[in-house]
């Protein structure tokens, strides 16, 4: 057990439907990172937050967005979901601004139908 | 731009027939290289980060090391508990981790 917390564990939904998935970093731990892992192309960095703060963004789409709460629990909001988007999203959390090693949740199986 | 490349992108072994797994990067200045097992619907975890050329970690079965341009994950007489998924992963100076395709390792019995 990483210590990181993910929900829901399985989402399905329609295309242009809003989902919301949310983490819970491992205690103590004040980044928070957002990764995309679909077939075709490994682990997609998203975006990062370091305590409250949004800290680097990678390869997110306009219409994803996150955020990280004073508890530091984080949550990633997709809309007007396409087919595309299906994929399994994880939530990783590191102890430090330095970025150390990362310790993943088990992740949300996201379908769009 | 940073990239990691790794090979095989797939290998099968037999029960107690050791290889090695590639990943290769090209980083314009590397920090750490990290790896990781992941198993199938669950989040990689961490086995490794090595910092520098000639820099080797060992677990168990599993040894790490490094060089300026490639990193190999070598294992030693393999179980099937050992089949996963293994990532390297880089991170440059003041950059996000890059992550490697993976290599899908099988373990026979």
């Amino acid at each position: 057990d990483s210590g990181v917390t993910q929900t829901p564990k399985h989402l399905i939904t329609a295309t242009g439907q809003r989902v919301t998935l949310r983490c819970s970093p491992r205690s103590g731990d004040l980044s928070v990172y957002w990764y995309q892992q679909s077939l075709d192309q490994g682990l997609q960095f998203l975006i990062q937050y370091y305590n409250g703060e949004e800290r680097a963004k990678g390869n997110i789409l306009e219409r994803f967005s996150a955020q990280q709460f004073p508890d530091l629990h984080s949550e990633l909001n997709l809309s007007s979901l396409e087919l595309g988007d299906s994929a399994l999203y994880f939530c990783a959390s590191s102890s430090d601004r330095s970025n150390e090693k990362l310790f993943f949740g088990s992740g949300t199986q996201l379908s769009v139908l | 731009e940073d990239q990691v490349t790794q090979s095989p992108e797939a290998l099968r072994l037999q029960e107690g027939e050791s290889s090695s797994l590639n990943c290769s990067y090209t980083v314009s200045g590397l920090r750490g290289l990290f790896w990781y097992r992941q198993d199938p619907g669950k989040g990689p975890e961490f086995l490794f980060t090595l910092y520098s050329a000639g820099e080797e970690k060992e677990k168990e079965r599993l040894k790490a090391t490094l060089t300026k341009k490639e990193s190999f994950l070598h294992i030693t007489a393999p179980k099937p508990e050992d089949s996963a998924t293994y990532l390297c992963a880089v991170q440059p100076y003041g950059q996000n981790f890059v992550f490697g395709p993976g290599t899908r390792l099988s373990v026979l019995p």
